[in-house]
């Protein structure tokens, strides 16, 4: 089952402009980290903030975590049409040893028009 | 290259047959993880391997099958194919241990059943 749901599940804007995107999860988290996927290859980690963060930032990127609300947003600054991709968002539950696999979301697709 | 290799890339298979995935993780990861992408479902956690050990399983079905090697290499044993199995697979690597830090993931296999 998936642990966390983006939101929007599409998301076309014009380059240079803002995108956010939100992630919603279910159980209490280690870490929640934010992957980008190009079209059929292999998933890429852009950030990790940790429960006990509120934001964090990388380059073009910020992330903000409410863990009361149990969710997540992604902002990226002046988008870029090789920002062109989906977003994941994926949760770390466990704490125990051994019990570190990562949860991922249902994903937003992101297009960037030129 | 993200330093964890997949193969192969392409397969196409009939169904009923059985196929094996190969992994090579990043130098120095030890756990290896493995999911499904398909369109319907996401990304669906199968199993993970922490140095040569089963450390959690998903949504694996019976008919598939993994195991993690001395030089950490995995593979994944996929047999009487349906249909339906179709799909990309993803192999991803950590460090392993308490929390996941996030993944490093190979580029996949993109298994076609006819």
């Amino acid at each position: 089952s998936q642990q966390g749901e983006e939101d929007p599940q599409a998301l076309s804007i014009q380059e240079g402009e803002n995108a956010t995107m939100n992630c919603s999860y279910k159980t209490s988290i280690n870490n929640l980290q934010w992957y980008r996927q190009n079209s059929g290859r292999g998933l890429v980690h852009l950030i990790l903030i940790r429960s006990n963060e509120r934001e964090k930032h990388s380059g073009r990127l910020r992330v903000t975590l409410d863990t009361s609300k149990k969710s997540s947003s992604l902002l990226i600054t002046a988008s870029r049409a090789a920002d062109t991709a989906s977003y994941f968002c994926a949760t770390d539950r466990g704490s125990n040893f051994g019990n570190e696999k990562l949860t991922f979301g249902t994903g937003t697709r992101l297009t960037i028009i030129p | 290259d993200s330093g964890v290799t997949q193969t192969p890339k392409h397969l196409i298979t009939a169904t009923g047959q059985r196929v094996t995935l190969r992994c090579s993780p990043r130098s120095g990861d030890l756990s290896v993880y493995w999911y499904q992408q398909s369109l319907d479902q996401g990304l669906q956690f199968l199993i993970q391997y922490y140095n040569g050990e089963e450390r959690a399983k998903g949504n694996i079905l019976e008919r598939f099958s993994a195991q993690q090697f001395p030089d950490l290499h995995s593979e994944l044993n996929l047999s009487s194919l349906e249909l339906g199995d179709s799909a990309l697979y993803f192999c991803a690597s950590s460090v392993g241990g308490r929390e996941n830090y996030g993944y490093t993931f190979g580029s996949g296999t993109r298994l076609t059943v006819v």
